[in-house]
């Protein structure tokens, strides 16, 4: 079945510091990927989305690039704030059926 | 986007009493709603897919006559937990889609904090 792969974390990063988070798919056909990210005590909220390959989805100075040749949509940002301290969950969906998760990668932001 | 407005947002019950949830799309028709269950520090599990007025489809090992799930319009679908018990205390998130047309995106409500003592 489809499955999302992410690194676990936590990852503890100062201010200002560059963010990379992992996420890698294994899915049949062409689903669409998504970044959610959860603050404490918190639902989900959609960060970005991307629906077909080479697509960029971008929001808050996030960003990730749907790869489909590497079966990858990595989290980026170039400047990390403690607002950004939170869980974050890279999502598949796959022609409408359910979402499937990944683990989650907690991110703490150090002033 | 869309709104999806789930009630209550925590709830503390006793140990064998039921609680219910519930899951309204505000300004969609939602005929697809998905309950998921989110352990401590985990990732977020599928529970059931419900379709208006279909009977929801469960997920291996989740229990149907303990997890109700009814979904009897296209705004609104509920949880109710029975004869609950303290390893049924965990945060229950809703989403919601309109299956209609090619949109794949999903909608989450804020979440439910149960905690059964």
């Amino acid at each position: 079945g489809d499955s999302v792969t992410q690194m676990e974390g936590p990852v503890t990063l100062s201010e200002e510091a560059f963010l990379t988070i992992n996420c890698t798919y294994t899915a049949t056909g062409y689903p669409s990927l998504f970044w959610y990210v959860q603050y404490p005590g918190e639902g989900l909220q959609l960060l970005l989305k991307a629906t077909k390959a080479d697509d960029k989805g971008s929001n808050k100075g996030f960003e990730a690039t749907y790869r489909k040749e590497t079966t990858s949509f990595h989290l980026e940002k170039g400047s990390v704030q403690v607002s950004d301290s939170a869980v974050y969950f890279c999502a598949l969906n796959n022609y409408g059926q359910n979402f499937v998760f990944g683990p989650g990668t907690r991110l703490s932001v150090l002033p | 986007g869309a709104v999806v407005s789930q009630h209550p947002s925590w709830v503390i019950c006793k140990s064998g009493t039921s609680v219910k949830i519930e899951c309204r799309s505000l300004d969609f028709q939602a005929t697809t709603m998905f309950w998921y269950r989110q352990f401590p520090k985990q990732s977020l599990m599928l529970m059931a897919t419900s379709n208006e007025g279909s009977k929801a489809t469960y997920e291996q090992g989740v229990e149907k006559d303990k997890f109700l799930i009814n979904h009897a319009s296209l705004t609104l679908s509920t949880l109710t937990v029975t004869s609950a018990h303290p390893e049924d205390s965990s945060f229950y998130i809703c989403s919601a889609r309109d299956g209609r047309g090619q949109n794949t995106e999903a909608f989450f409500g804020q979440g439910t904090r149960l905690t059964v003592v």
